[in-house]
């Protein structure tokens, strides 16, 4: 099931801007980039999704290579409570079933 | 705002015991609804979901069950529960059927003995 790979540790250190990477290859036309995190002990939390164009919100940016390939989802500013596992999922919007796959995704730890 | 509330949040039972893990949200009408399982150390697993009152699909099989009696409330059960069901169970939200936003809770852990 899974159709992206990300690297399973990064550190970064608090203030920093965190490029978290996320390969893509297998993408087909109709299917987005979604990101999530999960702090420890929480549900995960929806950060961003796009399709082809670069998408920008109040809680991170999202850039995606031309060939859509891969993407990367940027962090501005890093702070402690970004500590988490960070999701990269692609999933058409096909109706009936939700079938986001939630792989291992990559433990970012933020460092004071 | 929508809100997603699910409890209890932490549950130790013992083998062969029933189960009951609620979930309702707020805020929202028809939303679709989905219960997850999360082992230690691993990805999330898709067990039920459902996109209306009594409408429930099951992604594996499981001695697990659900059913939503209302609009906004879905439950999780199981009359025997077994060691390979302990893990964190989320139950989450969203706005149409096939939509990639989910709207989590809290999460239950659950730890069978």
């Amino acid at each position: 099931d899974a159709k992206t790979t990300q690297p399973p540790s990064m550190d970064c250190a608090e203030g920093r801007a965190a490029n978290l990477p996320c390969n893509h290859s297998t993408i087909s036309g109709n299917e987005y980039v979604y990101w999530y995190r999960q702090i420890h002990s929480q549900g995960p939390q929806y950060i961003i999704h796009g399709l082809k164009n670069n998408e920008t919100n109040e809680m991170a940016s999202l850039i995606i290579t031309e060939d859509r390939k891969s993407s990367t989802l940027i962090l501005p500013h890093a702070t402690l409570r970004d500590t988490a596992v960070y999701y990269c999922i692609v999933k058409g919007h096909q109706t009936g079933a939700n079938n986001l796959f939630f792989g291992t995704g990559t433990r970012l730890t933020v460092i004071p | 705002s929508q809100t997603i509330h699910q409890w209890p949040a932490t549950l130790v039972q013992p083998v062969g015991s029933p189960l009951s893990l609620e979930c309702t949200v707020e805020g929202t009408s028809n939303p679709n609804l989905y219960w997850y399982r999360q082992a230690a150390g691993r990805g999330l697993q898709l067990l039920f979901y459902s996109v209306g009152i009594g409408q429930i699909s099951s992604e594996v099989p499981q001695n697990l069950s659900a059913s939503r009696p209302q609009d906004r409330q879905f439950i999780l059960s199981s009359k025997k529960l077994l060691l390979s069901d302990s893990g964190f169970y989320l139950c989450a939200w969203s706005a149409r059927a096939g939509a990639g936003e989910l709207f989590f809770g809290e999460g239950s852990r659950l730890t069978v003995l």
